[in-house]
């Protein structure tokens, strides 16, 4: 069964840091790109940003509204990828998604429960 | 950016109705077009991809229309757990964006 899980969301205060985790299961993680997204309370869905996989070559895109301030990274052993968030803003209060890019569409066929992030002083 | 618009934002149906979603975009995305439901407290789970491919293990109540920048949902026959919130979603180009959502409700 395919599944993605996130973990890592907390409490902080802005100008701190915080990591993600999106770990993946019963699929060959390495083939697919990790799309993250996010949904402020109440709000609708924000894409955040992608890695894609080794095959071509791990790139990364982001969301202009996170640009410069988070980064992806993917542990292909691990089936792991981190989005590290720094510099986080009270605007970057969300749940935090990361889902799977399907192989032949760029379709996000399957998706992780969610991690609450907030950031609040 | 691609603008995506829905109609409506919220409407209100009884089991057994069909009902449809109308997305717009703001500038021509050809077929690259996917809907999601959301129930409250869960993630996004994919309907429907390329505008009119139903996704694996999906209801064929569920369909997808496309003309130019127009797009639509329909569901033949609303069911109990159709009951949520739908999103439309263009993966034409980065920034990938979302509609702001459509409420189905009881």
């Amino acid at each position: 069964e395919v599944q993605l899980m996130e973990s890592g969301g907390a409490l902080v205060k802005p100008g701190r840091s915080l990591r993600l985790s999106c770990t993946g299961s019963g699929f060959t993680f390495a083939d697919y790109a990790v799309n993250w997204f996010r949904q402020a309370p109440g709000k609708g869905l924000e894409w955040v940003g992608f890695v894609r996989n080794k095959a071509y070559g791990g790139t990364t895109v982001y969301a202009a509204s996170v640009k410069d301030r988070f980064s992806f990274s993917r542990d292909d052993s691990k089936s792991i990828v981190y989005l590290q968030m720094n510099s986080l803003k009270t605007e970057d209060t969300a749940v935090y998604y990361c889902a799977r890019e399907g192989l032949a569409d760029v379709v996000f066929d399957y998706w992780g429960q969610g991690t609450l992030v907030t950031v609040s002083s | 950016d691609i603008q995506m618009t829905q109609s409506p934002s919220s409407l209100s149906a009884s089991v057994g109705d069909r009902v449809t979603i109308t997305c717009r975009a703001s500038q021509n995305i050809r077929t690259y077009l996917n809907w999601y439901q959301q129930k409250p407290q869960k993630a996004p789970k994919v309907l429907m991809y390329a505008a009119a491919s139903l996704q694996s293990g999906v209801p064929s109540r569920f369909s997808g229309s496309a003309s130019g920048t127009n797009f639509t949902l329909t569901i033949s026959s609303l069911q109990p757990e159709d009951f949520a919130t739908y999103f439309c979603q263009q993966s034409y180009r980065t920034p990938f964006t979302f509609g702001p959502g459509t409420k189905v409700e009881i």
